[in-house]
């Protein structure tokens, strides 16, 4: 059974570094194909894809916040850290962490999330 | 990044079918891409649905019945998700996606209220 579970601070001050873990359990990075992508959602809004690490360690991130974002993954850990930079109101929302299936392009699995409100 | 549209929102009384489209940007063929959709209901994660390539590569999530099914229609470059013998607890936000270039892509979701 695969489980995901999102966990970092649920407040931050515009301009920080947001830092959020995904801690997974049923798969491993071991697996060829498998993936671990990160998605948010600011309230009452729609869905925005943010990042996602394969298990080969590439690496693919939104156009529009790439120069902010960075996803690693600690495969012993079985966790996935993914980064924010200069944190702004407007990225209030939760964030989703999910299980990529290996061979299709398939979030079959999802964290419940945590939602992050951004204030000073 | 290509924008996907879906209707905000959609409406149908239990037992009927209702069409949920997403429509992709013009310089993007629906034909060669596969639809992936997911069902959203308020305070829960999203659910995967299925995916629709064609007829003959698809995919239903686990669990998902049979009656949500996957189609394309070319002429208006559209995917969309066939919901039949809609049921209350259908209710639920819908959202189209795809993945150019390995990078996501959601559509803007719609609201489907059963009457």
């Amino acid at each position: 059974q695969i489980t995901l579970k999102e966990s970092g601070p649920t407040l931050v001050k515009p301009t920080q570094t947001l830092t959020l873990t995904c801690t997974f359990s049923g798969f491993s990075f071991s697996t060829s194909g498998v993936g671990v992508s990160w998605i948010r959602q600011p309230p009452g809004k729609a869905l925005e894809w943010l990042a996602l690490i394969y298990w080969d360690n590439d690496k693919r991130y939104n156009p529009s916040l790439k120069s902010r974002l960075s996803i690693t993954k600690d495969a012993s850990k079985n966790q996935v850290v993914l980064a924010l930079t200069d944190m702004d109101p407007l990225d209030s929302a939760t964030y989703y962490c999910a299980h990529r299936h290996r061979f299709y392009d398939i979030l079959d699995f999802w964290g419940q999330g945590t939602l992050v409100t951004v204030s000073s | 990044q290509p924008v996907l549209t879906q209707p905000p929102s959609s409406s149908a009384s239990p037992g009927e079918s209702v069409r949920l489209t997403c429509t992709l940007p013009s310089d993007i063929n629906v034909r060669n891409w596969n639809i992936y959709w997911y069902q959203q209901k308020p305070g829960s994660p999203p659910r995967y649905l299925l995916y629709y390539l064609s007829d003959s590569d698809k995919d239903q999530g686990s669990g998902v019945p049979s009656r949500f099914s996957g189609s394309k229609d070319a002429s208006t470059n559209t995917g969309i998700l066939l919901i039949s013998g809609l049921q209350s607890d259908d209710e639920a936000d819908y959202y189209c996606m795809i993945w150019p270039s390995n990078e996501g892509v959601f559509g803007g979701g719609t609201k489907l209220t059963v009457l």
